[in-house]
Formats: C-alpha cells, structure tokens, sequence
C-alpha cells in the first residue's frame, strides 16, 4: 500500500527557513516525479514545485521561485522541499504527492495527509 | 501558463440530484491531460478523474468527466452524502501544473 508521510511544519518566522520531508513507501519511489502542493487557510489547492524520479529535471512555481529548492534521494526513498526567505503568504498545510506510474509528473495519485507550516513573528 | 476557471463557485444541491461542475482552460489541454480532484475538511486530496474521463481506482460509476479542448466537465450523478466537497480541476500536461480554484458541492 502507497504512504506519504510528511513532516518538518512548524512555526517559523519571516524570513526564516524550513525543510520539508516526505517518507515514501509502498511503490518503487525513483520510479516516480513527485511533486509539493499547498493550501492555505481559506484558499485553493496551489501546486508548489515538481521533480522528475530521477532528480534531474526541477519545476517551480512562480510564487516560489528562487526561494524553495526541491530534491530526493532515491536511497532513502525520501522528498525534501527547502524552503527560505519564509513570508506571512507561504503560511498552508503542504502536501506531497506522486505523478504517474509512467513517470509523468500527473495525475496526482497519491497524496500524503500534510504538514502545517505557519510563517508568523 | 494554462490558467483553468472552474464554474460555479458553490453549487447548492440535495442528496440523490445531479452535481455538473465546469472547468475551462485558457488554452488547449495537452493530450487530454486533465484531471479532477476531490477536497473534504481534514482529508488529503483524493484523485478521482485522470485523462479527462478515467476513473481512479475505486472511484464509483457515479463520478464521470467529459469534454476536449478547453472545456471540462464532471458530473456527479446521485448525490451521496459523502459526495458534498470541494472539487478541482487541474492540467498536468505541462508545467506549471495549475489547479481551478474549485468549486464547492453543498447541501441544500
């Protein structure tokens, strides 16, 4: 059976940083692009960045650009999001989730149950 | 970047009545890459439509998704008290891999 577990939300301040984690088991996790998606209170789903199942290929939302870098290690079948310069917006839970059996980066099937990062001094 | 509008906001309905949900694409959907999702309060996302009209599996027969081009629907036959969510549309045909903003299915 498919499990994503996330961790690493917490309280942070503006202009902080953080690490996002994804446990990953059930499937054979390089196999897969996966991706962070994020909602924050009151909003819509907002997806956040993407990485191919090899490491190699990186995507990046806008919104996010330039201060969030995603990577994994296969090894250890785990996802990371760093995240820095933290802002009030960036405040949502964050959930990860995988691409296809393909290896394309959708339909997102599976889904971890999230973590809450909230970004307040 | 492949913007989708999802009509109507909230749609205020009772159990066992039909839910038609619209999403719409600024531009054309690559290879029929859209799919629909499923939000309830304190619950992950759940996958229920890929490729436009394939069910996820164990996704029931009352879910269907329609549509090409840039215009998409899902239709929700029956409504099922479990059914009353939030649901969106999102392309995964090429990056940004954008959601609609949902809609929301209410009971009446």
């Amino acid at each position: 059976e498919v499990d994503l577990a996330e961790s690493g939300g917490g309280l942070v301040q503006p202009w902080g940083s953080l690490r996002l984690s994804c446990a990953a088991s059930g499937f054979t996790f390089s196999d897969y692009a996966m991706s962070w998606v994020r909602q924050a209170p009151g909003k819509g789903l907002e997806w956040v960045s993407a990485i191919s199942g090899s490491g190699g290929s990186t995507y990046y939302a806008d919104s996010v650009k330039g201060r969030v870098i995603i990577s994994r290690e296969n090894s250890k079948n785990t996802l990371s999001l760093h995240m820095n310069s933290l802002r009030a917006e960036d405040t949502a839970v964050y959930y990860c989730a995988s691409g296809d059996s393909s290896g394309w980066y959708g339909p997102f099937q599976h889904w971890g149950q999230g973590t809450l990062v909230t970004v307040s001094s | 970047d492949i913007v989708l509008t999802q009509s109507p906001g909230t749609l205020s309905l009772s159990p066992g009545e039909s839910a038609t949900l619209s999403c719409r694409a600024s531009q054309s959907v690559t290879s029929r890459y859209l799919a629909w999702y499923q939000r309830k309060p304190g619950r992950a996302p759940r996958l229920l439509i890929y490729g436009v009209s394939s069910r996820a599996t164990g996704i029931p027969d009352r879910f269907s998704g329609s549509g090409s081009g840039t215009d998409f629907t899902l239709t929700i036959s029956r409504l099922e008290p479990e059914d009353f969510a939030v649901y969106y549309c999102q392309q995964y045909g090429s990056s940004p891999w954008l959601f609609g903003q949902g809609t929301k299915v209410e009971i009446k």
